[in-house]
């Protein structure tokens, strides 16, 4: 079964930059999630969709973040403007909803100068 | 006060030893209980996954829940070298939006604890 796949693996940006990741699930998931894993701690959710539609985006910072999902399937999530304290990496999860474990991706590590 | 405190470490132990590594949580609406493992540059690998009060073998792994502590814990026997990585509980809370303070499905995670096995 191949897993969650996520691109580019690595970015560097200026601040105020802008930038796109991009997530493919495994095939049959129908939620998807995108966490944000800062150095040194646990990954935290930032936006979690079932299918097309968005399940929870409580912690997404709206004024600069941004994440569709089309057709249900992959994914991307935009940052525009970049922040200094966007330096993280960005993991995309994936799962068959409900209570089924996620499986995840190898992440985005993004560097912001 | 986090909901859901994890001992960063750094552990460092003997190949062979058992480890211990252990989550404590606030939230009494977490019903589902796991432990990832993390490699360098990697993503995070499901390692244990359990529901309510007990414990699950998987192998030199055991995982125990104690929900009247709100306490979780991860056993490794016979650790190997191949085991170093950073271990990160997370919890998730029952069915139904927002139960709990907490949506299904999503996942709330510990510090992390990285641990050293050495030959």
């Amino acid at each position: 079964e191949a897993g969650v796949a996520q691109s580019p693996r690595y970015k560097i940006i200026e601040k105020r930059q802008s930038v796109a990741f991009w997530c493919n699930p495994i095939s049959g998931h129908a939620t998807l999630y995108w966490y944000q894993q800062i150095l040194g701690q646990g990954p935290k959710l930032l936006i979690q969709f079932q299918n097309n539609g968005v399940v929870d985006d409580s912690q997404l910072p709206k004024d600069r973040f941004s994440a569709e999902r089309l057709k249900g399937v992959d994914s991307t999530l935009k940052i525009q403007p970049a922040k200094l304290e966007d330096s993280a990496v960005y993991l995309c999860a994936s799962s068959f909803g409900g209570d089924q474990p996620q499986h995840f991706g190898d992440g985005t590590r993004l560097s912001i100068l | 006060q986090k909901e859901v405190e994890q001992d960063p470490g750094p552990l460092s132990v003997p190949e062979g030893a058992i480890v211990s590594l252990n989550c404590t949580y606030s939230n009494s609406a977490f019903q589902y209980f796991m432990w990832y493992r993390q490699y360098s540059r990697k993503g995070p690998e499901l390692l244990m996954y359990t529901y309510s009060s007990g414990n699950k073998e998987d192998g030199r792994f055991t995982a125990q829940v104690d929900k009247s502590s709100k306490y979780i814990s991860l056993f490794i026997r016979d650790s190997q070298p191949s085991d170093s990585a950073t271990y990160l509980c997370a919890m998730s809370g029952l069915r139904g939006a927002n139960a709990g303070g907490t949506s299904y499905g999503k996942l709330t995670f510990g510090q992390g604890t990285i641990l050293t096995v050495h030959p």
